[in-house]
């Protein structure tokens, strides 16, 4: 089984901050890796797929990059709206989760 | 628009059974991968199983393999989950997801459309 390994497991940040997710691979995933975020109570939200790519309506501050067994989401400037719970998740084989990031308010 | 709305949940003693129903509109569901995903109180992520868009093939999370069985009516445009030999760990809210691509490709890709999920609680 691949175990997939995000940190940190919370981050605080203020607003405008640049800050950066890494999502780790036991083994090669290729760019088989997407990213979530969530807030209390409400459904998973795709913002990147295979990688690199956003998905349709989430703005460009958000972005992946990574190949094989290490990823990164980053989002250039934080805004209110950014603050919830990450998730990386890859579907190289099966499927398996990342622990998830919370960001917080600094 | 997609949507998805789940049903189903509710309290169950350990050892018991639960079917969901997950009901899709706003989009072919016939073309889809269709996956369940749970989330223990407080608890991350964690993929369930998943079938593709003819049913005529299941992937299941160890944790649940020999226990729960999942299926589709592609002519009602419903997936379910039926849950048998439930435990304690099993409590969580259950969403189901529509796969983000239409390549049917063998256990799916990732999901860019989510019901709001319903709660199952396994407890005496």
């Amino acid at each position: 089984d691949i175990q997939m390994t995000q940190s940190p497991s919370t981050l605080s940040a203020s607003v405008g901050d640049r800050v950066s997710i890494t999502c780790r691979a036991s083994q090669s995933i290729s760019r088989y890796l997407a990213w979530y975020q969530q807030k209390p109570g409400k459904a998973p939200k795709v913002l990147i797929y295979k990688a690199s790519s956003l998905q349709s309506g989430v703005p460009s501050r958000f972005s992946g990059s990574g190949s094989g067994t290490e990823f990164t989401l980053t989002i250039s400037s934080l805004q209110p709206d950014d603050f919830a719970t990450y998730y990386c998740q890859q579907y190289n084989d099966y499927h398996t989760f990342g622990q998830g990031t919370k960001l917080e308010i600094k | 628009e997609v949507q998805l709305l789940e049903s189903g949940g509710g309290l169950v003693q350990p050892g018991g059974s639960l079917r969901l129903s997950c009901g899709a509109s706003g989009f072919t569901f016939s073309a889809y991968v269709m996956t369940w995903v749970r989330q223990a109180p407080g608890k991350g992520l964690e993929w369930v199983s998943t079938i593709r868009a003819s049913g005529d093939n299941t992937y299941y999370a160890d944790s649940v393999k020999g226990r729960f069985t999942i299926s589709r009516d592609n002519s009602r445009n419903t997936m379910f989950l039926q849950m048998n030999s439930l435990r304690a760990e099993d409590t969580a809210v259950y969403h189901c997801a529509k796969d983000g691509t239409d390549t049917d490709y063998i256990w799916g890709t990732y999901w860019d459309h989510w019901g709001q999920g319903t709660l199952v609680t396994v407890s005496s």
